[in-house]
């Protein structure tokens, strides 16, 4: 059965302060792991997929990077707009049946001006 | 493009009673995934179809829920009767589908359900 776990639950930085996000994952052959980024009272949003060990992916003050057993994102000074929840998701061969995703119980980030 | 559509946003009902959450996903997408968030289990995938197929149904919690996909544009996950435990954000996703490990997930706004 795929696992994700994700550290820590909640994160509270000061703007600009850099920090990283943990995705630790159990997974029987990795097809994909996702981050989404979910904002209160709305659905998750894609931020990137990762394939395999080494791989590295940015988006503005994001980036994400992926080990054989984690992930990280790092988060480069944050603004307060990048408050929100973050999820961490796996595609594997066994878990969710061939195409769903596992996820985590996410890290709920908040930066404060 | 309008993303994937859920309806209702919101709903309150009692328990005992017959619950339809429905869903359009984005047009020309193959694959339409059912999930359920809660604070204690985060996001839980319960069923998914390929092509109007159901495909996996085994996070579906028991008898009570059933999904329907009659057409490529539209879905409806029930539940009857509805319990208290129920209560949850229901989300609907879809992606191109095929299997493709690069394929990508595009969730709805969610639906937030409440059984008294």
């Amino acid at each position: 059965e795929d696992q994700v776990t994700q550290s820590p639950e909640a994160l509270r930085l000061q703007e600009g302060e850099s920090s990283s996000l943990n995705c630790s994952y159990t997974v029987s052959g990795l097809r994909g792991l996702f981050w989404y980024r979910q904002d209160p009272g709305k659905g998750p949003e894609f931020l990137f997929t990762l394939y395999s060990a080494g791989e590295e992916k940015e988006k503005e003050r994001l980036k994400a990077t992926l080990t054989k057993k984690e992930s990280f994102l790092h988060i480069t000074a944050p603004k307060p707009e990048d408050s929100a929840t973050y999820l961490c998701a796996v595609r594997g061969y066994s878990g969710g049946g061939a195409d769903g995703l596992t996820f985590g119980k996410g890290t709920h980030l908040i930066i404060q001006p | 493009d309008a993303g994937v559509i859920q309806s209702p946003r919101h709903e309150v009902t009692e328990m005992g009673q017959e619950v339809t959450l429905r869903c359009k996903p984005i047009s020309g997408h193959n694959s339409l995934f059912w999930y359920r968030q809660t604070m204690m289990r985060g996001l839980e995938l319960l069923i998914y179809f390929n092509n109007n197929v159901p495909i996996d149904d085994s996070g579906m919690p028991e008898d009570r829920f059933s999904a329907k996909m009659p057409n490529a544009s539209f879905s409806t996950l029930k539940i009857q009767p509805s319990e208290p435990r129920d209560s949850a954000v229901y989300f609907c996703a879809s992606s191109f589908g095929a299997g493709s490990d690069t394929d990508t997930q595009y969730f709805g706004p969610g639906t937030r359900l409440t059984v008294l």
